[in-house]
Parts: C-alpha cells; sequence; structure tokens
C-alpha cells in the first residue's frame, strides 16, 4: 500500500462527454503527476501539479487539464472523451525533488464507448 | 527526448529459475532508473531505484539491478523465482519536463509451476 488513493476505479462514459477523476496523494507528498496507460502499454505522463500549479506536461492535448487542491488531493479532467482515452489512468505522488520516488495509485479504469 | 526499451514482451521461467528483464534507456545525463512491476488490475508498485552510486541494486522482494553506462541498460534479475513473481514489469527512466518518468513498454512474466 502507497497511501494514493484514486476515486472511481471503474468509470463508462461515451464520446464526447466529460469525465472528472480524483486522486489522494500520501501524506507529506506535495507534488502530483497523472499518467495514461493504454491496454497492454506503459505509463504515459500527462502533466505534474507542484504547489496548485502545472509544472511539467507530456504530449497530451488541452482537453486533459488538472488540478491539485491545498490539501494536495488532485483532479483529472478530460473534455470531448475520443474513444482512444479509453485507459487506466494512474496517478502517483511524490515530494518535490530530483530524485524523489514517486509512488503510485491504484488507478482508474475508464471506458470510453 | 529520453526513451526506454524492453526488448521482451513475454516471458516464460519455470519456478524456481533465475530471471532477467532487459531495459535499454536513452537520456542524456545522468538517469534516474527504476522498476515498477504490476499485477493485473493494479497499479504500480517500485521494485527499486538507481540514482547515483554503487551501480548494483537490491530492491525488494528479491529483486536486484545492475545498471551499466557504457550499454545504457539496467537489467532486472532475481536467482530464484516464484509463482507469486508472475507481473508486468516496466522499466522507466527520470528527469526532464517536470522530472516524469518515461516507461518501457512493460515484459509481462509468466512463471511455470
Amino acid at each position: 500500500e502507497t497511501g494514493v488513493t484514486q476515486s472511481p476505479t471503474h468509470l463508462i462514459k461515451t464520446r464526447g462527454q466529460q469525465v472528472t477523476l480524483r486522486c489522494s496523494s500520501q501524506s507529506g507528498h506535495n507534488t502530483v503527476s497523472w499518467y495514461q496507460q493504454a491496454l497492454g502499454q506503459g505509463p504515459q505522463f500527462i502533466f505534474q501539479y507542484y504547489r496548485e500549479e502545472e509544472n511539467g506536461r507530456g504530449n497530451f492535448p488541452p482537453r486533459f487539464s488538472g488540478l491539485q487542491f491545498p490539501n494536495y488531493s488532485s483532479e483529472l479532467n478530460v473534455n470531448a472523451l475520443e474513444l482512444d482515452d479509453s485507459a487506466l489512468y494512474l496517478c502517483a505522488s511524490r515530494v518535490f525533488s530530483g530524485t524523489d520516488t514517486q509512488y503510485f495509485g491504484p488507478g482508474t479504469r475508464l471506458t470510453v464507448l | 527526448a529520453q526513451s526506454v526499451t524492453q526488448p521482451d514482451i513475454h516471458i516464460t521461467v519455470s519456478e524456481g529459475a533465475s530471471l532477467e528483464l532487459r531495459c535499454n534507456y536513452s537520456y542524456g545525463a545522468t538517469p534516474y532508473l527504476f522498476w515498477y512491476v504490476q499485477s493485473p488490475g493494479q497499479g504500480l508498485q517500485l521494485l527499486l531505484k538507481y540514482f547515483s552510486g554503487d551501480t548494483l541494486v537490491q530492491g525488494i522482494k528479491g529483486f536486484e539491478a545492475e545498471f551499466k553506462r557504457s550499454q545504457s541498460s539496467f537489467n532486472l534479475r532475481k536467482p530464484s523465482v516464484h509463482w507469486s513473481d508472475a507481473a508486468e514489469y516496466f522499466c522507466a527512466v527520470g528527469g526532464g519536463e517536470g522530472n516524469m518518468l518515461t516507461f518501457g513498454g512493460g515484459t509481462r512474466l509468466m512463471v511455470k509451476p
């Protein structure tokens, strides 16, 4: 157990809808990252938040957005869902430093129909 | 840009046999390297990490990995595999934009009784 929790566990949406996924960081961690893991692939970095601001982003369009709250919990929002957005979404928390380890939550499985 | 290659998509070993999972990385500076394990439907669990110093690192569950700069490799090893080791294994390199992790495509390990 890493202390990182995510909700919901599973979610089914239809194309064009919007979705919000939630993450609660491990106690003491001030940085959260989100990753997308398509079936049969490794996770891909979406973005990272530190002190409630985005401070790093992977190759994902603006319809992927996020929030980090003062208690270090976080949300991932995806607008205008596409079929290819079906994936396992993982959040990871850590203390902001160059060498700190990221600890992952169990993920949210999103299915877009 | 950083990248990770795991050449073996699937590996099957007999219980009690030794294991080596290959990982090759591309990164412009001194890499931070990680091995994570993922059981079906689960998040990622950190097995071990390399930041600096001794190139042979020990991890949990009896795993170890060796960093070889000349070969740009960070192979994972275990002397005797247990049936519970069956899972997907991901190698990752850290750094770059937001200190993100870049993952390989994973190696699925199956263990024969």
